[in-house]
């Protein structure tokens, strides 16, 4: 079975400064991966996905994440934080041959302070 | 830009009554999925749907929940006798192909009392 864990709940940081959501996975095969992003009151907003290929994918908003296979982490970083960042991150995967379903991980909240 | 839309925003049922949430996915989106989140808890994966029929869904899709693609733009979700525990954001999603991203729509709140 496919799962994701996102081990902070919350993660605080200073606008300016670069920040990072956690995300490790478990599949029985390959994995496709996925960030998305929920704004109060509104659906998830795809990011960014990793299929196959470069280990460092770019995605929406100055927003990339590094696939580690090794370590098996998903994590989601970008260089210089927003105030309006600050949203609820959820990672998410599917593993290849094993339907389309996406697996959630619980979601980190990103609070981005002046 | 093209987006999933979903009515109603909220619905509000009584515990037994039949519910039936909407879906319009993207137009040239193929793939077809709900989802749900009940309040504080992660998304969960409900069911797939392509070519017409279900390609896959999970435990809580049981007999009480049913989709439907009536026409060439609805994907529709019925719950048949709504329980207190089906309280939760639904969330309808597409894609265009297999492998690709799934598009979310910003959801119905489903209240059972």
């Amino acid at each position: 079975a496919q799962s994701v864990a996102q081990p902070e709940d919350q993660v605080n940081v200073a606008e300016g400064n670069p920040l990072t959501v956690k995300c490790t996975y478990s599949v029985s095969g390959n994995p496709y991966l996925f960030w998305y992003v929920q704004y109060p009151n509104r659906g998830l907003q795809f990011l960014l996905k990793y299929i196959t290929g470069d280990n460092l994918v770019k995605g929406s908003y100055g927003f990339e994440a590094e696939f580690n296979k090794s370590q098996t982490s998903f994590h989601l970083k970008k260089p210089s934080a927003l105030v309006s960042d600050s949203a609820l991150y959820f990672c998410a995967v599917r593993e290849m041959g094993g339907g389309n379903k996406l697996t959630f991980g619980t979601g980190t909240q990103l609070k981005v302070e002046l | 830009e093209p987006e999933v839309t979903q009515t109603p925003s909220h619905q509000v049922t009584q515990m037994g009554q039949e519910v039936i949430l909407r879906c319009v996915p993207i137009s040239n989106h193929l793939y077809f999925y709900w989802y749900r989140q009940i309040l504080g808890q992660k998304v969960e994966f409900l069911v797939s749907f392509y070519n017409n029929e279900i390609s896959e869904k999970s435990e809580i899709f049981d007999d009480q929940f049913s989709v439907e693609r009536p026409d060439g733009s609805n994907f529709t979700l019925k719950i048949r006798s709504t329980k207190l525990e089906d309280s939760a954001m639904y969330f309808c999603a597409s894609s265009g192909g297999e492998f690709n991203e799934q598009f979310f729509g910003p959801g119905t709140r489903l209240t059972v009392l």
